[in-house]
């Protein structure tokens, strides 16, 4: 079965802190891999998407890395900042993932950033 | 308007009332889809709309539950004799590309509450 897994389940950082959230999926073949930032009571928000030629894609203080070989993929944050608090989801696309929308969704990595 | 819009934000009702919600899409987007997030839990897969139709109506919970899209544009999300367990934030999404290719763009999703 296709599967998205996210670690850690929660994170608590201080401000100004860096932290890697990492993602492992089986989904197969692959399409992209895409990285979400939800806020609270928000819709999620694209940060990243990469195919499987990308090894590394940036967006801000945000950069996602990904090895289509061990099927990893983690997301790096740099310089924290309190508006960073929010939950990470990884998703990953292929034409057998998830269901019709050939999206598997992982459960998210809920991250607090403490001043 | 520039992003997905939905309606209505909340929405509280009795066990065994009908419910409708509203998806306004990203103009131009062909793909539309409806999701469920439960209170800690991932998001979980409804159904997808490319233009009007729905090539897969299985991930819908159980035939209390439709959708219909008319004009390739609005969408929307019907729960019958709701129950309890149907509490939960629905979230519509828009894309421009294919199924599981295009960037998803999500609304702030509608809050429902079943008493």
């Amino acid at each position: 079965k296709n599967q998205v897994e996210q670690s850690p389940q929660s994170l608590i950082i201080l401000e100004g802190k860096n932290c890697t959230l990492q993602c492992n999926y089986t989904v197969s073949p692959f399409s992209n891999l895409r990285w979400y930032k939800q806020d609270t009571g928000r819709g999620p928000v694209s940060l990243t998407i990469m195919t499987f030629s990308e090894n590394t894609k940036s967006n801000g203080r945000y950069t996602a890395t990904l090895d289509a070989d061990t099927k990893q993929s983690s997301l790096h944050i740099t310089a924290s900042q309190l508006s960073d608090s929010a939950s990470y989801i990884c998703v990953v696309s292929g034409p057998s993932g998830g269901g019709a929308d050939g999206l598997t969704f992982g459960k998210g990595t809920h991250l607090i950033i403490q001043p | 308007g520039a992003g997905v819009s939905q309606s209505p934000s909340n929405k509280v009702t009795e066990k065994g009332k009908d419910v409708e919600l509203r998806c306004d899409p990203i103009s131009g987007h062909t793909a539309l889809y409806w999701y469920r997030q439960s209170l800690g839990q991932g998001l979980e897969f409804l159904i997808y709309f490319q233009g009007n139709s729905a090539p897969d109506k299985s991930g819908l919970p159980s035939d209390r539950f439709s959708a219909e899209r008319t004009g390739g544009s609005v969408s929307t999300l019907t729960i019958q004799r709701t129950q309890q367990e149907d509490s939960a934030v629905y979230l519509c999404a828009s894309s421009s590309g294919g199924r599981s290719t295009g960037e998803l763009f999500f609304g702030e999703g509608s809050r429902l509450t079943v008493l």
